[in-house]
């Protein structure tokens, strides 16, 4: 059994860019979540996908926006990159098909600084 | 925003002592998870506690729950070097579930 795998593990980006992570979620999980997590800080929801549509967004702005695939792997995309941007931005899957008492599995997360 | 917080925000203690941490929350739960991290890294599941349920044992994990005051525990008995990390609750109380608020964590340094 594949755990959640993140790409990259890290990432310098400058502001006003743009920037894609990728997460493919442990085998047999249909749901990804994504979060980030400012330094000292617990994780905060962005959004969640299931069978590739978003089932749940945070409070984030629209310029954070995703994507999942047939094969359920996602894609995190960020527009119009700020300085507070620079976070650790954990991907998370899970099987809702258990029902609502499921935990979530994390990858390691991308460390995305913005300069 | 963030609807846990947990006390003690930090947690110093020597290794075989218990370590205990709470988390209060603000709204009705589905259940309440707590997850540690190990420094910048990913965070891992530990216990599940759905909102009928009072007490849960893991291992050396013993976590309660009180929902009259919207309140948990999380205890690690006998703690080891090994334990050092940050820990965080989590609730779930959507209704379509998995959508978890966390929150700020307690840090743990256990010393050998």
């Amino acid at each position: 059994e594949t755990g959640v795998t993140q790409s990259p593990t890290h990432l310098i980006k400058t502001r006003g860019q743009q920037v894609t992570l990728r997460c493919s979620s442990q085998s047999g999980h249909n749901t990804v979540s994504w979060y980030q997590q400012a330094l000292g800080q617990g994780p905060q929801f962005i959004f969640q996908y299931y069978r590739e549509e978003e089932n749940g967004r945070g409070n984030f702005p629209p310029r954070f926006s995703g994507l999942q695939f047939p094969n359920y792997s996602s894609e995190l995309n960020v527009n119009a990159l700020e300085l507070d941007d620079s976070a650790l931005y954990l991907c998370a899957s899970s099987t809702p098909g258990q029902g609502q008492n499921s935990p979530l599995h994390f990858g390691n997360g991308t460390r995305l600084t913005v300069t | 925003s963030q609807q846990g917080e947990e006390d003690p925000q930090a947690l110093s203690i020597q290794e075989g002592e218990n370590a205990t941490m709470n988390c209060s929350y603000k709204t009705s739960i589905n259940n309440l998870q707590w997850y540690r991290q190990n420094s910048g890294r990913g965070l891992v599941h530990l216990i599940l506690i759905r909102s009928n349920e009072r007490e849960k044992h893991s291992g050396r994990l013993r976590v309660t729950l009180d929902t009259s005051k919207k309140s948990s525990s999380l205890l690690i008995t006998a703690s080891r070097a090994a334990d050092t990390a940050s820990y965080f609750c989590a609730t779930d109380a959507g209704a379509a579930g998995n959508k978890l608020t966390f929150g700020g964590g307690t840090r743990v340094l256990v010393k050998p």
